[in-house]
């Protein structure tokens, strides 16, 4: 059973630094993986998309690696700001099959 | 907005209502999930139907009663809920082929069960 776990639970910073969100799966026969934004009492939205095949993603200030062999994967953040505030989940997609498993998520407050 | 759209967004109800919970897609999937993110535990798949057809559920209990009437619409069933049953419920839709896509998600119901 494929098991997602994601470090730390919640992160505070000051605006402007640079931050990585950690996130690690059991079982490395992986589709893809997948970061996600949820911003309080709303819905998921995609941020990054990574290939089983590929090392890393980037899109703006955000980049996404990743390591199926270690089982790992990391968000980094450059230049926090405010509006960065949300909760930050990481998702695994199996070989077979239609699941997507999440883990836990990182809850971000970066303060002004 | 992500394109899925979701009805109604809060709801509260007794462990002996029957209610309903709607979600539609206007992305032209083919594809439609129902997800549970409950306090404190990562979100939980519930069911996946690829072209109105059921393909996973994941052990959900009877009474929650997916339907999917077509690729468009998808419907979560509810009756005789118990308390621990509340949580925001979140519907998806994908383009489901070949290649596996990201899954765009709809705003969630949030559900209180008294």
């Amino acid at each position: 059973k494929q098991e997602v776990t994601q470090i730390p639970a919640a992160l505070s910073v000051p605006e402007g630094e640079n931050l990585v969100l950690n996130c690690s799966f059991t079982d490395s026969a992986i589709y893809n993986l997948q970061w996600f934004r949820q911003d309080p009492g709303k819905g998921l939205t995609s941020l990054l998309l990574i290939q089983s095949s590929q090392r890393e993603q980037t899109s703006g200030r955000l980049n996404a690696s990743l390591d199926k062999s270690s089982g790992r994967s990391t968000l980094y953040i450059a230049a926090s700001q405010p509006g960065d505030s949300a909760t930050y989940l990481c998702a695994v997609f199996r070989n077979a099959g239609n699941m997507l498993t999440f883990g836990g998520g990182t809850r971000l407050m970066v303060k002004p | 907005e992500t394109g899925v759209t979701q009805t109604p967004r809060h709801l509260v109800m007794g462990m002996t209502n029957k209610k309903s919970l709607k979600c539609e897609q206007h992305l032209g999937h083919n594809a439609m999930y129902w997800y549970k993110q409950s306090a404190k535990k990562p979100l939980e798949l519930m069911f996946v139907y690829n072209f109105k057809e059921q393909t996973e559920n994941n052990s959900v209990p009877s009474r929650f009663s997916p339907e999917c009437p077509n690729s468009s619409h998808l419907f979560l069933h509810l009756h005789t809920l118990q308390p621990e049953d509340s949580a925001l419920y979140l519907c998806a839709s994908s383009q489901e082929g070949l290649v596996k896509v990201t899954q765009y998600f709809g705003p969630g119901t949030r559900l209180t069960v008294l």
